[in-house]
């Protein structure tokens, strides 16, 4: 079984550049969630796709939008980048939309100079 | 405001005892709980989930809810120098379809 993958890992970008993360789930799980983690903090909700549709979204702002495609993988886009976007960039996976868990991909780290 | 709060540590308990994770939470009408695991550099990964007022108990690990008291904690048995990690509570608040607000967590250090 294949978990959830992210790429890039690792990347930086300078204030006012753009940004997509990709995200492939795991096998067999149709929703995707988006977290933003800063560093010292707990993940923060950003949004979460439910067949390629927005299902949900937390207090970030439109700058920050995204995709699902229909074998369920999915893209994080950030426009206009500010040096706080500076975090690590978590995909998450379930295996229906109500599912308790979440498996996290290992993350995308972005440092915005 | 849906906030979970944990004290951030970082808590030490030396091999072989007990640690004890604490989590409150403010959205009175939540109704699923969790405890996540995150190494240094890792993602996060589930450990328990907790659903039911009272203790779940899974190996060393026991997941005790209060939802009264709204709190929720995490007991581990015979601390492991492997159980140094950062431990993040997570709530699935009311009105917040299949969402979860995540506490800041707390970093525990076994020591051998």
């Amino acid at each position: 079984e294949t978990g959830v993958t992210q790429s890039p890992t690792h990347l930086i970008k300078t204030r006012g550049q753009q940004v997509t993360l990709r995200c492939s789930s795991q096998s067999g799980h149709n929703t995707v969630s988006w977290y933003q983690q800063a560093l010292g903090q707990g993940p923060q909700f950003i949004f979460q796709y439910y067949r390629e549709e927005e299902n949900g979204r937390g207090n970030f702002p439109p700058r920050f939008s995204g995709l699902q495609f229909p074998n369920y993988s999915s893209e994080l886009n950030v426009n206009a980048l500010e040096l706080d976007d500076s975090a690590l960039y978590l995909c998450a996976s379930s295996p229906r939309q109500g599912a308790g868990e979440l498996f996290f991909g290992e993350g995308s780290r972005l440092t915005v100079l | 405001q849906k906030e979970v709060e944990q004290n951030s540590g970082p808590l030490s308990v030396p091999e072989g005892a007990i640690a004890s994770l604490n989590c409150t939470y403010s959205d009175r009408g939540s109704q699923s709980f969790f405890w996540y695991r995150q190494y240094s550099g890792k993602s996060p990964e589930l450990i328990m989930s907790i659903y039911s007022n009272g203790d779940k108990e899974d190996g060393r690990f026991t997941a005790q809810l209060n939802k009264a008291s709204q709190y929720v904690s995490l007991l581990i048995r015979d601390s492991q120098p492997s159980d140094s990690a950062t431990y993040l509570c997570a709530v699935n608040p009311t009105n917040y379809g299949q969402n979860f607000v995540f506490g800041p967590g707390t970093r525990l250090s076994v020591l051998p």
